[in-house]
């Protein structure tokens, strides 16, 4: 079993839809949750850092279940440009010594 | 000016060559990693550093071997490349909130 799984899709969504994914870590050891954006051939960057209260940025939505051991992100109102891969990753240790990334979901945003 | 930067930016070399691959950081980050992605697996983290000093193996070191010259400069090295070494190669910093910042990337194909 991978540490940290996602439903690599292709989700395909109209513009203006909402869209939520989700992802499972297997390691309760688990600290910290982060949501990175990859573009084809480009390198991940940043979108959301996961806090166990829930946090929004805008159109994005994170949350966290650490009972559960669950992570999603939910994006309201699809833009084209938010097509993109979407990587969920959980960092150990309190220094953040070791990140496992899930392999990503892809997202087809259609206009 | 980029913050992280790697290269070269992309390489095609044979089986049996010493390669390396280089990565600097303008970010004054003190924690820098080295991660491979293949196709469906996500990123895997093959070596991290916390300091000049510190050198720590990751989930899939064997093959490869590291070097951190300075606070900025952390090199990758193949010291013989084989077939499957070839893979898309990302350089990350981490900041004291784990949010890490990665560079373009060095796309490696060995023949």
């Amino acid at each position: 079993r991978k540490e940290v799984e996602q439903d690599p899709g292709p989700f395909n969504v109209p513009e203006g839809a909402t869209v939520a994914f989700n992802c499972t870590y297997s390691n309760s050891a688990s600290q910290s949750f982060f949501w990175y954006r990859q573009d084809c051939r480009k390198e991940p960057k940043l979108l959301m850092s996961v806090y166990s209260s829930g946090n929004e940025d805008g159109r994005f939505t994170a949350q966290l279940n650490r009972a559960s051991q669950y992570i999603s992100l939910l994006i309201r109102d699809s833009k084209l440009s938010d097509s993109a891969t979407y990587l969920c990753v959980a960092g150990m240790g309190n220094y953040g010594q070791n990140f496992v990334f899930g392999p990503g979901t892809r997202l087809s945003v259609l206009p | 000016d980029a913050d992280v930067t790697q290269t070269p930016r992309n390489r095609i070399t044979k089986t049996g060559k010493r390669i390396m691959l280089e990565c600097s950081q303008t970010k004054g980050h003190d924690r820098m990693y080295w991660y491979r992605q293949d196709p469906g697996l996500g990123l895997r983290l093959i070596y991290y550093s916390f300091d000049v000093k510190d050198i720590n193996k990751g989930e899939i070191s064997d093959g490869y071997s590291v070097s951190r010259q300075a606070q900025a400069k952390f090199s990758l090295s193949l010291e013989s490349a084989i077939p499957n070494q070839t893979a898309l190669y990302f350089c990350a910093t981490t900041n004291k909130n784990n949010e890490q910042f990665f560079g373009p990337g060095t796309r490696l194909t060995v023949l």
